[in-house]
Formats: C-alpha cells, structure tokens, sequence
C-alpha cells in the first residue's frame, strides 16, 4: 500500500543543535504536511507544502517539498526543550487520496 | 487551540461498560476522522465521515460504534472494550476527505484506559 518513510525513527541531540529529518515515498504527492505531537495531546500543523521545490519557514522551523515530489525535509534550528515531541509527515499522494501519515520522528533533547 | 474539541480528555472504563467520545470541530469542514494512537505506535485511522455520511472504515472491531450526526459532531461509542483498546483516540478534521490541498485538523484527544 501506500507508504511514507520517515527518517530517522528516534533521535537524541544536544539542546542548541539543530535538526533535520526527512519523509520520502515511492509515489509521488502534490501537499506534504509536518505535524508535531507534544505528549499525551494531538498533533498540531506546523508547516504545509504545495509546490514542488517550496521551503517554507515556521520561526526556527523549515520544510522543503522535493523537486521529484517524492520527499520532504524537516529543520529545526537551535533546539529548545520544548521541540520534544514526535514530528509526523503526512499528505495525500493524488487529487482524491486520503491524506496518509508518516510513523514519526521522535525528538529527545539531552540536557 | 485547533478548533477541534474532544470530551472526555480522560475516561477510564471497564470491560462490561458503555461510553462514548465526543468531537465538534467549529472549522466548517466536511469530513471528520477518528484515529487511534497506541504506545509508541503510529496512527492508525479507523473511520473517516464525509457530509455525514461513513467513507472509510478500516477493519475496527464492532465495539466501536461511531455516529456523525452532521458535519460538525462526530461521536465514537465504547461497548466491551478490552485493556488493549487503551490508547489515545484522536479526533480530526479537514475540508475534505482528501485531495491536494487539504489539511488535518486535530483535536486533543481522548485518553482512553480499560480496565
């Protein structure tokens, strides 16, 4: 079925570092979302793609939207605590496809 | 704040009882989902709603009723749960079911514990 492979899985960093993650499919999609999920509530929108090539900026946050439509790109600069969570990749692959997600990125920042 | 609201944030329940989650979305949107979020697990959706009507249900287990009487009320209703329905349910909606363009909205969820 359809797939979205988020990588890496898990990740532990140093507070200050920055962060990239990605999400890269076999199909191609026309929007890529990012979500992050803080513990114990529901995933809030942080940046959403239309176009191929797009980077878009959220504050510290930027996505790109591959050129081959077929991944998406996910930086965080300067990690604060609170980036903690889990970062989800979603989108759906064509005009009537429902919007499928990632499995997550889960971030920990090491004091 | 998403503009999606789920009652009860917590609920803990037993085998034999019924219960029910609540979600209103205040967006104007049209489709309505319930996804289930296990420990350390990916989402998994379970029912999508588009104008009321079901689209999508994948496979869940008839212990779990939902009703979407119109566009902005979804409700998922708990008979004989077992402990591994424990989980965080989560409520969303979007404009539409699908397509480019589109985006899910969240709600806070429900934390739900069978005991």
């Amino acid at each position: 079925g359809q797939q979205l492979n988020q990588s890496p899985q898990s990740m532990f960093i140093q507070e200050g570092e920055d962060v990239s993650m990605n999400c890269t499919s076999s199909s191609i999609f026309n929007t890529w979302l990012w979500y992050k999920q803080d513990p114990g509530e529901g995933p809030v929108l942080l940046i959403a793609l239309y176009k191929a090539g797009e980077l878009t900026s959220n504050g510290r946050l930027t996505a790109q939207f591959g050129i081959t439509r077929k991944d998406s790109f996910l930086n965080i600069s300067a990690s604060i605590p609170s980036d903690v969570g889990i970062y989800f990749c979603a989108g759906p692959m064509n005009r009537d496809d429902k919007i499928i997600f990632g499995k997550g990125t889960r971030l920990h920042i090491l004091p | 704040e998403t503009g999606v609201t789920q009652t009860p944030r917590h609920l803990v329940m037993g085998m034999t009882n019924k219960k029910s989650l609540k979600c209103e979305q205040h967006l104007g949107h049209n489709a309505m989902y319930w996804y289930k979020q296990s420990a350390k697990k990916p989402l998994e959706l379970m029912f999508v709603y588009n104008f009321k009507e079901q689209t999508e249900n994948n496979s869940v287990p008839s212990r779990f009723s939902p009703e979407c009487p119109n566009s902005s009320h979804l409700f998922l209703h708990l008979h004989t749960l077992q402990p591994e329905d424990s989980a965080l349910y989560l409520c969303a909606s979007s404009r539409l079911p699908g397509g480019s363009g589109n985006t899910i909205y969240f709600g806070e969820g429900s934390w739900l514990t069978v005991v």
